[in-house]
């Protein structure tokens, strides 16, 4: 399974726009990307996952380049709930087991 | 609402002893996989099960064993309990049809 690679924290305030960039550069092919969510004393959360280009939903946006060596997950004006961990993770679909790294500790500010 | 339910929420075991967590997926769910998730660390990939058979583990000895039943229920028994097991258990399910797991709250297990 391809290993990822993504800041350990990051601050923002309210109202911005947050871009958190994951590096996969073992991908392989059959490989999709898919984020997850955690807050404290809770299970993680399905976010967006795609294959390649562009995948948005009511949550967030996915931005895979044509060599999908990383990808960039967007998530739009954050308001303070958007405080939590946030997991890249890539494999298989159907999912088989997931490998989770120490993951990106968001920050929102007031 | 997660439609993975996960019991108890919180317990607290002696070094030596068993314990047996339980989790309820949702309907049609026929994969569950067990993660360990050590504070300030990613969830750690435990088994998984799929039409109650063992399908995959991670790197933990035998004295963590698992069983899926098929009112989507499953159990994570470990024995012979050590202060490192101390960490929050959670429960995913999944279909074949979804692209991804619906993940429990997790039980907070100390072991002192």
């Amino acid at each position: 399974l391809a290993k990822t690679t993504q800041p350990i924290s990051m601050d923002s305030y309210e109202g911005q726009e947050v871009n958190i960039t994951c590096s996969h550069n073992n991908i392989a092919t059959n490989d999709y990307i898919t984020w997850y969510q955690q807050f404290p004393s809770q299970g993680p959360r399905f976010i967006i996952q795609g294959y390649k280009t562009k995948v948005t939903n009511e949550v967030a946006s996915l931005f895979i380049p044509a060599d999908r060596k990383s990808s960039t997950l967007s998530l739009p004006r954050v308001s303070l709930s958007d405080t939590a961990v946030y997991y890249c993770l890539v494999g298989d679909i159907p999912p088989g087991k997931l490998i989770f790294g120490q993951g990106t500790e968001l920050s929102v500010k007031p | 609402e997660t439609g993975v339910t996960q019991s108890p929420t919180h317990l607290i075991k002696t070094r030596g002893q068993q314990v047996t967590l339980r989790c309820s997926s949702q309907s049609g769910h026929n994969t569950v996989s067990w993660y360990q998730q050590a504070l300030g660390q990613g969830p750690q990939f435990i088994f998984q099960y799929y039409r109650e058979e063992e399908n995959g583990r991670g790197n933990f000895p035998p004295r963590f064993s698992g069983l899926q039943f098929p009112n989507y229920s499953s159990e994570l028994n470990v024995n012979a309990l050590e202060l490192d097991d101390s960490a929050l258990y959670l429960c995913a399910s999944s279909s074949a049809l979804n692209y991804g797991y619906t993940f429990g709250s997790g039980t907070r297990l100390t072991v002192v």
